[in-house]
């Protein structure tokens, strides 16, 4: 059973860009989460979503930040016109139903230019 | 407002020795504690968790001492190895399935 998958592991943009960060979760799990992880910090909860349904963004920043995970395919975290502050380890987590252990994937690394 | 306070930030510890990870909260409503270990590159792993009817687990290794009245729970590494050498982050989960983080504890045992 393969973990979950993000990619890419590494991203490189430039000021203005957009960027687009994939998570395929585990097999058989249904909800991914989104966390945002800057050097020398722990990890800070941005997004909570079901398949096709946003449980709860009350992480996510207002503006540029969205989120999806439609029924088919990977869950997508999009940053429009990137800045060098969103430069940071971005981790996607699954877990079969609510309430149960997240299993992490191996982080994607934005740097903004 | 960070919700779970951990520390020490840093950790240096011989190897043979205990090392010990303290992490607090305030919300009252949190009801599961996970602790994850993180390798540089890597995505954090679940080490071992614990839920507030319970005042410790052990896992191999790893206990977690939970103190429900103080609202304190903490990690202690029994018998610590340099391949133990990683970051330990504690968490807590509310009730709507958010988890929230503390800042980490960077492991490095010394052989």
């Amino acid at each position: 059973n393969a973990g979950v998958m993000q990619n890419p592991r590494h991203l490189v943009r430039r000021r203005g860009q957009e960027a687009r960060l994939r998570c395929s979760p585990m097999k058989g799990h249904s909800h991914v989460y989104w966390y945002r992880q800057l050097p020398e910090e722990g990890l800070k909860f941005m997004v909570y979503l079901q398949k096709e349904n946003i449980i709860d963004e009350s992480g996510m920043p207002k503006e540029r930040f969205s989120a999806e995970f439609p029924k088919e395919g990977p869950s997508i975290l999009r940053i429009q016109q990137v800045v060098r502050g969103d430069s940071a380890a971005y981790f996607c987590a699954s877990s079969p139903v609510t309430r149960r252990e997240q299993f992490f994937g191996p982080g994607t690394r934005l740097t903004v230019l | 407002q960070q919700q779970v306070k951990q520390s020490p930030q840093s950790l240096i510890v011989q190897k043979g020795g205990i090392s010990i990870i303290n992490c607090a909260y305030e919300n009252t409503a949190f009801d599961y504690f996970p602790w994850y270990q993180q390798f540089p590159g890597k995505g954090p792993a679940l080490l071992i968790a614990i839920r507030p009817d319970v005042s410790e687990k052990k896992e191999g290794r790893f206990t977690i001492s939970f103190n429900k009245s103080a609202k304190q729970f903490s990690l202690h590494i029994m018998d610590s190895q340099p391949g133990d050498s990683a970051t330990y982050f504690c968490a807590a989960r509310n009730t709507g399935n958010q988890f929230y983080f503390g800042t980490g504890t960077s492991l490095t045992v010394i052989p």
